[in-house]
């Protein structure tokens, strides 16, 4: 099936920090959604992107949709601990079931 | 709020074991969907299901069946269990193309399954 890059694998930063992950696909994607999982929990969707260069933020979390389709970023401002979980990508690659992306493992030091 | 509930939170089976993974969500939606999750490997699809009866294959289906009699309920069965089916499976729900957010999946908190 279709395989989404997602990186870096895991990061480790300081409270206050600002964070930034990416997504690429060698295929065009219609949708890219962020989902953050917390220890023990299923996924919740963050944002949602539907158009080609769409930028949206969601409090402290942005998120661009890339220009090409292949790719799109997250970045979370500030952190603070309560942001530690995993973080993933997905993306619609014209079917009805997203492909997601491997995941990024983020923890943050108080 | 969407909920989704699956049966289990942690289930231990014995290899050959037929096992039955339960999931309901109260949402009406028309969309269902297993994944299973492993360290490094993100979410992979297993089945979904986009009707009542109705079933599509994702990218890792060997090994598991799945049933929906209801539109609420999406069982994934597998059918005889192997270590290597020793997973978190997680269970998601979404509306329709036509009726909302085609796209926000809602999750299940997930069963950790554990195959000896």
């Amino acid at each position: 099936g279709q395989q989404l890059n997602q990186s870096p694998q895991s990061m480790f930063i300081q409270e206050g920090e600002d964070v930034s992950m990416n997504c690429t696909s060698s295929s065009i994607f219609n949708t890219w959604l962020w989902y953050k999982q917390d220890p023990g929990e299923g996924p919740v969707l963050l944002i949602a992107l539907y158009k080609a260069g769409e930028l949206t933020s969601n409090g402290r979390l942005t998120a661009q949709f890339g220009i090409t389709r292949k790719d799109s970023f997250l970045n979370i401002s500030a952190s603070i601990p309560s942001d530690v979980g995993i973080y993933f990508c997905a993306g619609l690659p014209g079917r009805r079931a997203l492909t997601f992306g491997s995941g990024t493992r983020l923890q943050v030091q108080p | 709020d969407v909920k989704v509930t699956q049966s289990s939170r942690y289930l231990v089976k014995r290899t050959g074991e037929k096992v039955f993974l339960e999931c309901v969500q109260d949402m009406d939606h028309e969309n269902m969907f297993w994944y299973r999750q492993d360290p490094g490997l993100g979410l992979r699809l297993i089945y979904f299901s986009y009707d009542v009866k109705m079933k599509e294959k994702g990218d890792i289906p060997e090994g598991y069946s799945v049933s929906r009699e209801k539109k609420e309920r999406f069982s994934l069965i597998l059918e005889s269990a192997s270590t290597n089916q020793t997973s978190m499976y997680l269970c998601a729900s979404s509306l329709s193309p036509s009726g909302g957010d085609p796209y926000e999946q809602y999750f299940g908190p997930g069963t950790r399954l554990t195959v000896t």
